[in-house]
Parts: C-alpha cells; sequence; structure tokens
C-alpha cells in the first residue's frame, strides 16, 4: 500500500516561531488534506490541496502531487497551535494517514 | 450543525462483552469509513463504505464488523473486545472519487 512519512516527527517552537512540516507520498493520489489533532482527540480539518497553494491566516499549505509531496506552514506559531499535525492521503476511495508531527509551543 | 456525529463520546465496556458503536452524518455522503487511534499513533483504517459496498482492510481483525443499514448512519461492531481494542475509534465521510473527509469527534473506548 501507499506510504505516507512525515517529518520531522516532533517539533518544539518558541511562540511566534515559524515552522514547516512535511508530508512525503509513495505513489500517486487522488487528493491530500491536513489536520490538526485536538488534545481531545478530534481532528480538524485544515486545508483540503490536491494541488497548489492555499492559505487560511496564518497557516499555509502547498502540494506539488508531481514531486509527490506537500507542506505545511505556520507562521507566529501559538500556544493553541500545539498538538498532532496528520497529511492524509486519499487513492480511489481509500483515506490514509502519514505518521503525524507532533507540535508543541512553549510560551 | 455538527455533520458527522458520534456516540457516544466515551464507551466503557467489559472485556469479550460486544459493544456497537454509532455514526451518522448529514452530508449524504455516499463514502463512510472507521478508524482507529490509539495512543501516539496515526489513525488505521479498519474498513469503509461505498454505498453499501463493504471494504475491508486486509489486517483489520474478524473482531470488527460494520453495518450500514442506510446513507446516514453507520455502526462498527466489536464482538469480543480485548483490551488491545481500547482506542479511539473514529468515523469519516466524503464523496466518492477522494473528495474532502469529514471527521466525527470520535468514541473513546475503553476495555475493562
Amino acid at each position: 500500500g501507499i506510504q505516507v512519512e512525515q517529518s520531522p516527527p516532533d517539533l518544539i517552537l518558541q511562540e511566534g516561531a515559524n515552522s514547516t512540516l512535511r508530508c512525503n507520498f509513495s505513489d500517486s493520489v487522488n487528493n491530500l488534506q491536513w489536520f490538526h489533532q485536538n488534545p481531545w482527540g478530534q481532528l480538524i480539518n485544515l486545508f483540503y490541496i490536491p494541488s497548489g497553494t492555499k492559505q487560511n491566516g496564518r497557516l499555509s499549505a502547498t502540494t506539488v502531487a508531481t514531486e509527490r509531496y506537500s507542506l505545511l506552514y505556520i507562521s507566529s506559531s501559538q500556544t493553541t497551535d500545539s498538538g498532532v499535525y496528520f497529511c492524509a492521503v486519499i487513492t480511489g476511495n481509500q483515506f490514509y494517514f502519514g505518521t503525524g508531527t507532533s507540535l508543541t509551543v512553549i510560551p | 450543525d455538527a455533520m458527522v456525529i458520534q456516540n457516544p463520546r466515551y464507551q466503557v465496556t467489559q472485556f469479550g462483552k460486544p459493544v456497537t458503536l454509532s455514526c451518522s452524518q448529514t452530508l449524504n455522503h455516499n463514502v463512510m469509513y472507521w478508524y482507529q487511534q490509539k495512543s501516539s499513533q496515526a489513525p488505521k483504517l479498519l474498513f469503509h463504505y461505498y454505498d453499501k459496498d463493504f471494504n475491508n482492510e486486509a489486517d483489520t481483525p474478524d473482531n470488527f464488523q460494520s453495518r450500514r443499514p442506510n446513507t446516514s448512519f453507520c455502526f462498527l461492531d466489536i464482538r469480543s473486545p480485548g483490551l488491545g481494542d481500547a482506542a479511539m475509534y473514529l468515523c469519516a465521510t466524503s464523496r466518492a472519487g477522494g473528495t474532502e473527509a469529514f471527521f466525527g469527534q470520535g468514541t473513546r473506548l475503553t476495555v475493562v
């Protein structure tokens, strides 16, 4: 099956810092999403981004499908950004998660 | 306006006692998914329905079954829960063809 790897696995930032999270996938995909999992376990949709670049406030994402990777940018990080970030890829009707990046933002 | 609703949010069951988790959706999506997420791990796909067509992942244990009586509802049945089945169970929906997926809040299952 398709392999989805995220890096880095863990990240600690000072509040106000910027960061880039990466998602690599091993095969062609129909689509890709980025999620933030909050401390209560709920997955929050951040971006649905099969290709190109999207921005939402301090967050933006870029997917280069032909090179099989996606990037999530977090600018001016806040403590509320802490949690686990997952990318998930879609092939046909199957939806597979990456390994996740655990982000901790320190005041 | 919750779009994907899972019940209950927390479930405690006894070792070996059958348990059912439910998921409902108001999006009229034809694909529904069930995931298992254990602590500090990524969600793992158990199975999905495309309309009434059931698609089981190859490594999903036989202990896990699912029912989809109509478009709106999907159930996860664990026939004989073991301690290793304690996890967060997540339901998601999407339209066919890999469109954006929406997740419920999850059910956290404890096995005692």
